[in-house]
């Protein structure tokens, strides 16, 4: 079957405007994640979607940065007021639950120049 | 707080040689154990699940609870292991339970 999808898949926008980046998680997985991977720094944990309940946010950088899901599938990261340190590759994974494997998206390269 | 140390950021091996890829995590509590790796220009994908116990592409990875470590073996690296790796420990309770480590990059030589 379909893997997860991401889009775009790269960005490039100018410092200060506003960005959406979008995820397709396989159906059926309950479980979104999203991960900022810059370069040298590993993967960052953003926020965690579990079906119904409220997301963990723990991970956002900023209150620029925010994420919502819409009807337990398709999610959205939005990032407002873009700064150049924002520039990462944005990664978003699902899995069928919590603490199982986690199915990787190509990934969005946001370029804030 | 939680934490998952991978402490070589680049680790070149001839071909044929043993690899151990290093993992240590901090955390009172018994975690999740995972290792994904990236191949070049393919996507994270999960290589094993501590939980599950087998060894995939001739890999294996123990938990050590006593060090809290999950270090990653192979007794023979082949040329198409290089790749970056990252430990990735679910830990069940806790602030911070997504973490990957900041990843190793296995490079194999010829």
């Amino acid at each position: 079957g379909a893997g997860v999808s991401q889009s775009p898949s790269n960005k490039v926008t100018e410092k200060g405007k506003d960005v959406e980046l979008r995820c397709d998680p396989i159906s059926g997985h309950t479980a979104l994640y999203w991960y900022r991977q810059s370069l040298g720094q590993g993967l960052e944990f953003l926020i965690y979607f579990q079906g119904n309940s409220a997301p963990d946010k723990s991970g956002l950088p900023s209150d620029r940065f925010s994420a919502e899901r819409t009807g337990g599938s398709v999610s959205t990261l939005t990032i407002q007021r873009t700064q150049q340190e924002d520039s990462a590759v944005y990664l978003c994974a699902s899995s069928l639950a919590q603490y199982r494997e986690q199915y990787f998206g190509p990934g969005t390269r946001l370029t804030v120049t | 707080a939680q934490r998952v140390t991978q402490p070589e950021k680049l680790l070149s091996v001839f071909k044929g040689a043993p690899v151990e890829l290093k993992c240590n995590y901090s955390y009172s509590g018994s975690p999740e154990l995972f290792w994904y790796v990236q191949y070049s220009r393919q996507r994270l994908q999960l290589l094993l699940r501590h939980i599950s116990r087998e060894s995939i592409k001739g890999f294996t990875a123990d938990l050590n609870k006593g060090e809290t470590s999950f270090h990653l073996k192979k007794p023979f690296a082949q040329e198409e292991d290089s790749a970056m790796y990252y430990c990735a420990p679910a830990f069940t309770s806790g602030t911070y339970k997504y973490i990957f480590g900041t990843g190793t990059r296995l490079k194999v030589l010829a």
